[in-house]
């Protein structure tokens, strides 16, 4: 069974740090694109970074590039969101996703989701 | 970045078809994928691709394409397809990420 346990989520002030963590099982993880999709409270849906199979390429949304490093360790199956400069607007509930085929950019298996708080 | 537009929100009688739409230039040359989002759960992925449904999706679920728009038809609405619904593609402005639209609420009347 596919699981995907986030974690890291807390409540933290403007301009502070965080580093997301995601626990991947179930599947052979060093063969998949991997993302990061954030989804503030009452909102929708907003990509954040992805990740390919090997942690050769990365990418970010424009409104998180230069503060958010995304990355991957598959010895561990773990992914990584490394926040920093955190804005009020990056409050959020950030799920980490599974790409169905690497490079297909759809989401075949979600984790339930770490909040995290900026606020003073 | 490039953008999608959905309509926020829809509603449908009980067993009647529904079409949810998704516009963006990325249509014209990137399939959307399809999400469902139920309060307080993570989104689930009903279509992706030309026409694929994942497993243990129902077949009342269908998606198609044309200029650039992609739809989502739900055929035979049932109480439990009410939710949201995003859909989603590659960004077309050339930053090699995804795109999501703004989504649309379903309501099964």
């Amino acid at each position: 069974e596919v699981q995907l346990v986030e974690s890291g989520g807390v409540v933290v002030q403007p301009g502070g740090s965080l580093r997301l963590s995601c626990a991947a099982s179930g599947f052979t993880f060093d063969d998949y694109t991997m993302h990061w999709v954030r989804q503030a409270p009452g909102k929708g849906l907003e990509w954040v970074s992805l990740i390919s199979w090997d942690g050769g390429s990365t990418y970010y949304a424009d409104s998180v590039k230069g503060r958010f490093t995304i990355s991957r360790d598959n010895s561990k199956n773990s992914l990584y969101l490394q926040m920093n400069s955190l804005r009020t607007e990056d409050t959020a509930l950030y799920y980490c996703a599974k790409d169905i085929l690497s490079g297909e950019l759809a989401f075949d298996y979600w984790g339930q989701g770490t909040l995290v708080t900026v606020s003073s | 970045s490039s953008e999608l537009t959905q309509d926020p929100a829809v509603s449908v009688a009980l067993g009647q078809t529904v079409r949810i739409t998704c516009q963006g230039d990325s249509l014209r040359s990137y399939y959307a994928s399809w999400y469902q989002q139920k309060p307080g759960q993570a989104p689930v992925l009903v279509i992706y691709g030309k026409n694929n449904r994942p497993s243990g999706i129902p077949d009342r679920f269908s998606g198609s394409s044309s200029g650039n728009t992609a739809s989502l038809t739900i055929t035979g609405a049932q109480a439990e397809d009410e939710a949201d619904y995003y859909c989603n593609s590659r960004d077309s402005s050339g930053n090699h990420g995804v795109v999501f639209g703004g989504g649309t609420k379903l309501t099964v009347l």
